[in-house]
């Protein structure tokens, strides 16, 4: 089974850091681009954060430049987002997405059930 | 602001059919056949239900349909039933620097 599962998030201060995972089962992790999406509270999907099969392209959304860093293990069929310099807006649901490539548009077909993070004194 | 605009909500009632559009411009929804369709129920993850503007994944109903015509992609559900309530998302590729874009979600209620 296909599958994404992500862990890491809870409450941290602002100005705290946090090191969100999503670990990988089910297909060949190391043939797919990656994303992170998250989702506040009421609120729409925000896409974050991308990186290819092999590390050779990433993007960040303006809102996270500088303070979040996407990278990968295709040894451990592992994803993570470091998140630093934490604000109050980054407070969201943040989930693991695959890429399906060609085979769905280059858009995200497989999604992780997601890990809350909140960013509160 | 999303970059793909959804309508904020829709009704319908058992047994009927709806459609939620999803408007972009010629870099996104209007320039490839690249147009994904999520379903969002309350507190779970988003599920593709259409990619590729109206192909459907293995496991989906084929009561959920998708087309395009221009910068406009559509989803319609047909004979609607009590489960099918929840927050629609579109995305597309698109020609910027991001990797997709997304719409603002519309709420389908079943009445």
């Amino acid at each position: 089974e296909v599958q994404l599962v992500e862990s890491g998030g809870g409450l941290v201060k602002p100005g705290g850091s946090l090191r969100l995972s999503c670990a990988a089962s089910g297909f060949t992790f190391s043939s797919y681009s990656m994303n992170w999406v998250r989702q506040a509270p009421g609120k729409g999907l925000e896409w974050v954060s991308s990186i290819s099969s092999s590390s050779s392209y990433i993007y960040y959304a303006d809102s996270v430049k500088g303070r979040f860093t996407i990278s990968r293990d295709n040894a451990k069929n592992s994803l993570y987002l470091q998140m630093n310099s934490l604000r109050a807006e980054d407070t969201a649901v943040y989930y693991c997405a695959r890429d399906g490539g060609y085979r769905s548009g280059w858009l995200p077909d497989i999604w992780g059930q997601g890990t809350m993070v909140t960013v509160s004194s | 602001q999303s970059a793909l605009t959804q309508p904020a909500s829709v009704s319908g009632s058992p047994g009927q059919s709806i459609t939620i559009s999803c408007t972009g411009t010629s870099s996104d929804v209007g320039g490839y056949n690249y147009v994904s369709w999520y379903q969002q129920h309350p507190g779970k993850a988003p599920k593709l239900m259409i990619y590729d503007v109206s192909n459907r994944p293995s496991g989906v109903s084929n009561r959920f349909s998708g087309s395009k015509s221009g910068n406009t992609a559509s989803l319609t559900i047909s004979g609607l039933q009590a489960e099918d309530e929840a927050v629609y998302y579109c995305s597309s590729y698109t020609s910027s620097s991001t990797p997709g874009v997304f719409g603002g979600g519309t709420k389908l209620t079943v009445l």
